[in-house]
């Protein structure tokens, strides 16, 4: 079975522009959960999708964004980019809401904001 | 919220020789503590976990032990291999709903061969 997948590997983008990331999650898995990772540092909790809904917001602000389709596929958006969003994005699925069980990583996405 | 810290930061060891890797925790909800692994162009991966009601749990080489009192976790590799280098991440969490995991820093371990 495919594990986590997410599109583009890599990007680069200038500040002011927005981007879109896109995962799919494994089959079977409605919940989905996006975090930053910045260089040297622990992936950090941005959001987390189940049904379709938001369930959970980390400590980011407005400028990002995120949905999850009927295929339980999810896109982060990020609007008016800074330098201090360069990062790996991940994503990450499971079977259920809460996080007190494996959370499925997919390879992430790395974005270089210029 | 919570706050996770780990040290060290980096690690190096002889193969063969064992790790250990340490956690402090600061919020006294939380009941689970996964240990995730991250290897060069992937994403973090679970090696082993373990939950408030258990003090200790091994799986073949790697062990995690937990102590609930002094909100410290730690992070056994026994007999390291060269493919135990990577990066590894604790992680803490509540477990319920809306209570993600909170991460820490990391710690590069390097197995010298």
């Amino acid at each position: 079975d495919a594990g986590v997948t997410q599109s583009p590997t890599h990007l680069i983008k200038t500040r002011g522009q927005h981007v879109t990331l896109r995962c799919s999650p494994i089959s079977g898995h409605k919940s989905v959960s996006w975090y930053q990772q910045v260089l040297g540092q622990g992936p950090q909790f941005i959001f987390q999708y189940y049904e379709k809904e938001e369930r959970g917001r980390g400590n980011f602000p407005d400028r990002f964004s995120a949905r999850q389709f009927p295929n339980y596929s999810s896109e982060l958006n990020v609007n008016a980019l800074l330098l201090g969003d360069s990062a790996l994005y991940l994503c990450a699925s499971s079977l259920k809401t809460s996080f007190d069980n494996e959370q499925f990583f997919g390879p992430g996405t790395r974005l270089t904001v210029l | 919220g919570e706050n996770v810290e780990q040290h060290p930061s980096t690690l190096s060891v002889q193969e063969g020789d064992s790790a250990v890797i340490k956690c402090t925790y600061s919020d006294s909800a939380s009941n689970y503590f996964p240990w995730y692994k991250q290897e060069l162009g992937k994403g973090p991966q679970l090696i082993i976990d373990i939950r408030s009601n258990v003090g200790e749990k091994k799986d073949q080489r790697i062990a995690v032990t937990l102590n609930k009192t002094a909100k410290h976790f730690s992070l056994h590799i026994t007999e390291t291999q060269p493919e135990d280098s990577a990066v590894y991440f604790c992680a803490a969490s509540p477990g319920g709903p809306f209570t993600p995991l909170v991460f820490g820093k990391g710690t590069r371990l390097s197995v010298i061969a």
